[in-house]
């Protein structure tokens, strides 16, 4: 079956750049899909972030477009969030997900990594 | 953007109670409208995608049910294992905004 998982630095200093990595098996990104990464501030609510498909098209949340990008490789069947100058209000639960779905609904989940943005 | 909300923000309940979850769009998404389980440390799970059809290998006590921009998710016998959070999402058009979360605890 399909899965996803994440990886990078779990502490990011202030004005840094995120960098995450989503790692997909049991299926080929260059197949087709979007693939998105999805936040969660502890005790609040979720968060979309961007999608991007296996051609390279992307779509970001205004609220973030400014500091974000989404990239994919599809060598490594990986996919990339990039998140600039943070702060601590970037500090959450970062989860990648594939919006396979009918009508996109969010199918698969990895199961997120914490990141903490603390000088 | 796209507002969801939803109500009630919490309820508690007894293991086979019925509920009901409402989620409010701030303009029609058709059915565009997706419902997903939360348990604490855990994913999200899709429960239920395009308003009323259940994901697959989800139980059939949840049930999905609403167009435009009204729309419901209802536990018809609740379970131990159903006590969570419980998120609409709206998939219409982008930015993909989720509602703020209805918490379901034990009564």
């Amino acid at each position: 079956q399909v899965q996803l998982q994440e990886s990078g630095p779990g502490l990011v200093k202030p004005s840094e750049t995120l960098s995450l990595t989503c790692a997909v098996s049991g299926y080929s990104i260059s197949s087709g899909y979007y693939w998105g990464w999805i936040r969660q501030p502890p005790g609040k609510g979720l968060e979309w972030i961007a999608s991007i498909y296996h051609s390279g098209r992307t779509y970001y949340n205004p609220s973030l477009k400014s500091r974000v990008t989404i990239s994919v490789d599809t060598s490594k069947n990986q996919f990339s969030l990039e998140l600039s100058s943070v702060t601590a209000a970037d500090t959450a639960v970062y989860h990648c997900a594939r919006p396979g779905g009918v009508k996109g609904a969010f199918d698969i989940w990895g199961q997120g990594t914490m990141v903490t943005v603390s000088s | 953007d796209i507002q969801m909300t939803q109500s009630p923000s919490s309820l508690s309940a007894s293991v086979g109670d019925r509920v009901t979850i409402t989620c409010r769009a701030s303009q029609t998404i058709n059915n565009y409208l997706n419902w997903y389980q939360q348990k604490p440390g855990k994913a999200p799970k899709l429960l239920i995608y395009a308003a009323s059809s259940l994901q697959s290998g989800v139980p059939s006590r949840f049930s999905g049910s609403g167009s435009g921009t009204d729309f419901t998710l209802t536990i018809s016998s609740l379970q131990p294992e159903d006590f969570a959070a419980y998120y609409c999402q709206q998939s219409y058009s982008s930015p993909f905004t989720f509602g703020p979360g209805t918490k379901v605890d034990i009564k």
